[in-house]
């Protein structure tokens, strides 16, 4: 079974500044089965970026993901005030499995 | 507007039962596979089960199976996700998702708070 590990735990950071999220996986996975996703506090989560390319409707062009093998990340280019959240990684296959989040405050 | 509207969630004692539902609107429910993922208070998503368009294959997390039963009824837009033997931890918000492009979890409901506390 395939584990996501994502890193750092918390990062800190202030609007306008960029923001790089990694997503590691303890084996070679496709690039075009890693998801990743936002939870605001008290929300259901939100699709952001999926596959080789896609992306969720409406998202910002300051979301972009990235990597391959077993190294994935999601860079938020300039933060906006409405960015701070929890992001989650996830292996697109018939088992879902997520990493275990990074807070971004 | 796509949207999941899940329901069921509840306060029940440990080894109990309970039923969640999960239905759909704004889309063509019968295309898309379905699946549920739970958050215990304060902690990460885990992927709890998934049932394919037609309901003929389903798959399931190690930590349920053979306790959960998830099912679907097309005619009434509408995944159910039966659970036994319910265990405190067990305690979360259960969400339902539509499964898009690539697998991905591209709509999610608001989720069902069940509680399973002595």
């Amino acid at each position: 079974e395939i584990v996501l590990t994502q890193s750092p735990g918390t990062l800190s950071l202030a609007p306008g500044e960029r923001a790089t999220l990694s997503c590691r996986a303890s084996q070679t996975i496709s690039t075009n089965q890693i998801g990743w996703y936002q939870q605001k506090a008290g929300q259901a989560p939100r699709l952001l970026t999926y596959g080789l390319s896609g992306r969720a409707t409406g998202l910002p062009d300051r979301f972009s993901g990235s990597g391959s093998g077993t190294d994935f990340t999601l860079t938020i280019a300039r933060l906006e005030p409405e960015d701070f959240a929890v992001y989650y990684c996830q292996h697109l296959d018939s088992k879902g499995t997520f990493g275990q989040g990074t807070r971004l405050e | 507007d796509v949207q999941l509207l899940e329901s069921g969630g509840d306060w029940l004692q440990p080894g109990g039962s309970l039923r969640l539902s999960c239905s759909g609107f704004g889309f063509t429910f019968k295309n898309y596979a379905i699946t549920w993922v739970r958050q215990a208070p304060g902690k990460g998503l885990h992927w709890v089960s998934t049932i394919t368009y037609s309901g003929v294959s389903t798959f399931y997390a190690d930590s349920v199976k053979g306790r959960f039963t998830i099912s679907r009824d097309n005619s009434k837009n509408t995944v159910y996700l039966q659970m036994s033997g319910l265990r405190v931890d067990d305690t979360a918000t259960y969400y339902c998702a539509k499964l898009g492009d690539d697998d991905a979890f591209d709509v999610w409901g608001q989720g069902t708070l069940v509680t399973v506390s002595s």
